[in-house]
């Protein structure tokens, strides 16, 4: 089945850092998914985005679908910005299966 | 509702016993995704329904685990004989259709712990 990789899996920002969370699939994706899971266990869905770029306020996002992966960019990070980055690729190949990456863990100093 | 709604928030039961987890998803949302997450992990995909039916289910890990959607709305996930290896985070999600074509919201959760 599709592996999905992110990296890195740590993260350490100072306040007003700007970041690049990357996240690599080993086969062609019919959905890209990033979330954000804050620290009180919410998952919060930050783009859909299976191809081309999207931004919303300081964090944007690129899917070049046919390299298989996925950034996603944090600029002048805050402190509300630290929790756990997923992304979650699906495929239709053989039914459906969305596969969630391990995740990378960011904590924003003040 | 606003929101996707997952009842209890925390279950803690003994092992052996049965147990139900509700999910009620966004008004309106056809498509609903019951995910497990252990600690440190990313979440795991269980089930997935278009309306009343399971579209998709391998990610169910054993015939201990079922989920219903009766009336193409709230969802319930149900446990039997739970074993202590069950114990984690049950996610529910929902989305306006297709998950090819679109993003989903989860709830917050139901914790569960079997002790």
């Amino acid at each position: 089945g599709i592996q999905v990789e992110q990296s890195p899996p740590d993260l350490i920002l100072q306040e007003g850092a700007n970041s690049t969370l990357r996240c690599n699939f080993s086969d062609s994706v019919n959905n890209l998914q990033w979330f954000h899971q804050n620290p009180w266990g919410q998952l919060i869905n930050l783009f859909y985005i299976p191809s081309g770029t999207k931004q919303n306020g300081r964090l944007s996002a690129t899917t070049v679908a046919t390299e298989r992966y996925s950034l996603l960019y944090i600029s002048s990070s805050q402190t509300t910005d630290s929790g756990v980055y997923f992304c979650a690729a699906m495929t239709y190949t053989g039914g459906f299966k969305t596969i969630f990456g391990a995740g990378t863990r960011l904590f924003v100093k003040a | 509702g606003a929101g996707v709604s997952q009842t209890p928030s925390n279950k803690v039961t003994e092992k052996g016993k049965y147990v139900e987890l509700r999910c009620d998803p966004i008004s309106g949302h056809t498509a609903l995704y019951w995910y497990r997450q252990s600690l440190g992990q990313g979440p795991e995909f269980l089930i997935y329904f278009q309306g009343t039916g399971a579209a998709d289910d391998s990610g169910l890990p054993n015939d201990r685990f079922f989920a219903v959607r009766p009336e193409g709305s709230v969802s319930t996930l149900k446990i039997q004989r739970t074993e202590r290896g069950d114990s984690a985070v049950y996610l529910c999600a929902s989305s306006l259709g297709e998950p090819a074509n679109y993003g989903y919201t989860f709830g917050s959760g139901t914790r569960l712990t079997v002790v």
